[in-house]
Formats: C-alpha cells, structure tokens, sequence
C-alpha cells in the first residue's frame, strides 16, 4: 500500500523518558513534517524537512528532536525537557514546495 | 497567529449543501487558499486550493470573492461522513525550504451534519 505509516499508534511513558516516533512514508515525497495536536486545538508544527540531511525549526520545537538519514524516514523524538508531551502527533510528506499535504494516522502519546 | 477567521461550528442536514465562509483579509496577492478537513482522530486531508479564480473537484468547490478577502468552501450533498473539522489556510506558493511556505491550522469549523 502507498502511503505514510506512523507507529506506534498509541503510547503510553513515565515521565522524563525520551520517546520516539516513527514516520515511514513510500509516496517518494521530498518533504516531510511533524506536527502536534492538542485536544480541541489546531495543528502547530514542530520540525519539518525539504529534503535529505536537512530540516528546520517549526514553531514549536523546544523538547523535540529530528534526523532525516533517507528519503522515507523522519522519525520524532519527544525529550524530557518538553515540558506536556502529552498529545496528538501526526507526520505529513509533500512535494517539495507544494501545499497538499498527505497525513498519516497520527500517534498518540501519553505521559504518566 | 492564523490568518483566516473561520465560525467555530456549523450544522448542516444530510442531503443539503454545505457552505463554509472564511475570511482572510489580509491575504497577499502570491497567497493561495487551502481548505484542508478533519475527521476525529484522523489525519487532516487536503480538499481543494485557488488563487482567484473558483475551482471544482471531485470533493468540493471552492469559491473565491474578487478581492480575495474572502472565501466559502462548498459540499454540494453533504453527507453523515462530512462530519468534521475544516481549515481554511493561506499559504505562499511554491515556497521552497521557507518558513512562510508551512501550513498554519486554526481552530477551524466543526460541521456537524444532521440526518
């Protein structure tokens, strides 16, 4: 199936874990983005990539951390300096410089 | 800050049309309009984009004021499964590697369609 797979779909962490996220996607998509969703909220951006080797700061990337070794893979680590883990992460991929984004399913992280 | 101005919620019974307003006065003339929805607890899904001129799909059609200033987003027969959250965003065009190229989500609008 094409498309873009983010496990695991549920997780549960003590607090002052790290925590990491994985966004596999096969649409041979450039860009790739990580986004938060916190309940009744918006979508905020956390970090995206254009392309290989590179990515940048979105808006709220305090506490996260990312690598984009290859094309496929962008995966999210959640530090314990992010002060509310708890939420909604979802990954998106796009053609470099378009606006359609393709979103996966989205994890859902809980701190205890 | 978002800068689209969208109504918190909307009813709309199953069969009619369903007619999103957003406004974005302050749009720039290389800025498109995106309408992206969102059903609960999924990904968002992208429906449709224009710059000035209406534009039509398998979805949607999105119509565009002259000034740009505004839009409305329309799903001729909604549906029970058009329930969602929709987000309206504009966005530069074709914005490689910039910050202004990402896509800012509001709170949009809840549709809730009736039977």
């Amino acid at each position: 199936d094409g498309g873009i797979t983010q496990s695991p779909k549920y997780l549960f962490r003590k607090e002052g874990q790290n925590v990491t996220l994985s966004c596999e996607q096969n649409l041979n998509h450039d860009a790739m983005y990580w986004y938060r969703q916190d309940p009744g909220q918006g979508l905020r951006l956390i970090y995206y990539s254009q392309i290989v080797n590179d990515f940048q700061k979105g808006d709220i990337a305090e506490g996260y951390s990312v690598s984009r070794e290859k094309k496929e893979s962008f995966p999210l680590t959640v530090t314990s300096a992010q002060k509310n883990p708890t939420a909604f992460y979802l990954c998106a991929t796009s053609v470099r410089g378009s606006g359609e984004l393709f979103f996966g399913e989205g994890s859902r992280l809980t701190v205890l | 800050d978002a800068k689209t101005t969208q109504p918190p919620s909307m009813d709309c019974a199953e069969g009619r049309a369903a007619n999103l307003p957003c406004n974005h006065s302050t749009i720039s003339g290389n800025e498109y309009v995106y309408w992206y929805r969102q059903i609960h607890s999924q990904g968002p899904q992208y429906i449709i984009h224009g710059l000035k001129n209406n534009e039509t799909n398998e979805m949607a059609s999105l119509i565009i004021t002259e000034d740009r200033k505004s839009s409305t987003l329309i799903l001729p027969h909604a549906t029970l499964r058009d329930t969602a959250v929709y987000y309206c965003i504009v966005r530069v065009a074709g914005n490689y590697g910039g910050s202004q190229g990402n896509l800012i989500f509001g709170k949009g609008t809840k549709l809730s369609v009736k039977p």
